[in-house]
């Protein structure tokens, strides 16, 4: 089956800190992997996307790369902020036979401190 | 656009109780997703409507759980008989899109909050 797999969390940096979080992933095909963000009550978010290998995704200074040959999808962002303190989800979609659902994975809460 | 409407935010209930859920998608969006999450988990795919049309159960939605989108706008998820594992955060999204579209881009709720004591 599809599953994905990322650091545990939490996560506490300071601000300017470079982030790092890893995140791995198992697909029975072809899959998209994305990035969502759940800010302290809200909805979750999409933050990036990469729909093919060696995809770079990027928005509001995160990046992630979609590396088929070790499966990967490692989100970095080079200076946090503490307006980045959120929950942040790996997960992928691999279409056919109607199947459209997301896999998530478990989430990794990042704390930026001043 | 006033973004994926939830209600109500938080619901406890009995165990044993019936409890419903409603979701208003972004007006016009033509797919909806439910999604279940529990603490310390990301969430879980339950089942979702493509217009008025159920396309897709998860095995995690039980004879317990039935949703509906009866004109292809509201959706509503009931859960009867509740259990206290069915205790989680209940998420709908909704997009608009036909087919596979790996560009798809779901809008999330913030979710109902269901406690079954």
């Amino acid at each position: 089956g599809n599953s994905v797999t990322q650091m545990e969390g939490p996560v506490t940096l300071s601000e300017e800190a470079f982030l790092t979080i890893n995140c791995t992933y198992t697909a029975t095909g072809y899959p998209s992997l994305f990035w969502y963000v759940q800010y302290p009550g809200e909805g979750l978010q999409l933050l990036l996307k990469a729909t093919k290998a060696d995809d770079k995704g990027s928005n509001k200074g995160f990046e992630a790369t979609y590396r088929k040959e070790t499966t990967s999808f490692h989100l970095e962002k080079g200076s946090v902020q503490v307006s980045d303190s959120a929950v942040y989800f790996c997960a992928l979609r691999v279409g056919g036979a109607g199947s459209y659902q997301l896999t998530f994975g478990k989430g990794t809460k990042l704390s930026v401190i001043p | 656009d006033t973004g994926v409407s939830q209600n109500p935010r938080h619901k406890i209930t009995k165990r044993g109780q019936n409890v419903t859920f409603r979701c208003d998608p972004i007006s016009e969006h033509n797919r909806l997703y439910w999604y279940r999450q529990t603490l310390g988990q990301g969430p879980e795919f339950l089942t979702y409507f493509q217009n008025e049309a159920q396309l897709e159960k998860s095995r995690l939605l039980s004879d317990r759980f039935s949703a509906e989108r009866p004109k292809g706008s509201f959706s509503t998820l009931e859960i009867q008989r509740t259990e206290q594992g069915d205790s989680a955060m209940y998420l709908c999204a909704s997009s608009i899109t036909m087919g596979f579209d790996p560009n798809e881009k779901l809008f999330f709720g913030s979710g109902t909050q269901l406690s079954v004591l």
